[in-house]
């Protein structure tokens, strides 16, 4: 079992609609969680950083933790077909290593 | 432009080959990190350098090798090459040390023919 497990998808959502992500995770000494989007051939680029439980929204997209089911979630609302990429959730301890999930491949069609 | 340069940008060379894949961090950054990605794998941490120190590894083969220099930019040394490590490899630099925002570079492509 991965210690992040991430559904890959595709997602294909028409523009407007909410985007739901989500992902699961084992180690309950994870601390730090974030969101990154990455566009094709590019680096991942961060989106948002939640340090614990509990919600973050930053514009169109909110961020939610939930460490007692080990489960964190990322919503894109009015989605845009420029929202279109694969996004990653990582976390972290203590520490300085992130674990990645595997990455959803959206579309947003116009 | 995340400000993080990594070059070359693609490579292919042949199995038991070696290879420097080079990293130059944003300006002021002092953590360095290097992350494999696959597409059976996804993203993997390899190795965290802090001005300088090593300061995390992470599933980093005997065969690879790595270091910061003292103008902080970092290479990553692959030798003996094999199929299986053809792959995305990305450096990432961040101001501190712990699990800070990390910046990725545009990454180099691998293929071990």
């Amino acid at each position: 079992q991965k210690e992040v497990e991430q559904d890959p998808g595709p997602l294909s959502v028409p523009e407007g609609a909410i985007v739901s992500l989500n992902c699961t995770y084992s180690n309950s000494a994870f601390q730090y969680f974030m969101w990154y989007r990455q566009y094709s051939r590019k680096g991942p680029e961060l989106l948002m950083y939640t340090y614990s439980s509990g919600n973050k929204e930053d514009g169109r997209f909110t961020a939610q933790v939930d460490k007692s089911s080990k489960y964190i979630s990322l919503f894109i609302r009015d989605s845009q077909p420029s929202d279109s990429a694969t996004y990653l959730c990582a976390m972290s301890e203590d520490d300085y290593k992130l674990s990645f999930g595997a990455g959803t491949t959206v579309t947003v069609r116009a | 432009d995340s400000g993080v340069t990594q070059t070359p940008k693609h490579l292919i060379t042949a199995t038991g080959q070696r290879v420097t894949l080079r990293c130059s961090p944003r300006s002021g950054d002092l953590s360095v990190y290097w992350y494999q990605q696959s597409l059976d794998q996804g993203l993997q941490f390899l190795i965290q350098y802090y001005n300088g120190e090593e300061r995390a590894k992470g599933n980093i083969l005997e065969r690879f090798s790595a270091q910061q220099f003292p103008d902080l930019h970092s290479e990553l040394n692959l030798s003996s090459l094999e199929l299986g490590d053809s792959a995305l490899y990305f450096c990432a630099s961040s101001v501190v040390q712990g699990p800070g925002e990390l910046f990725f570079g545009e990454g180099s492509r691998l293929t071990v023919l």
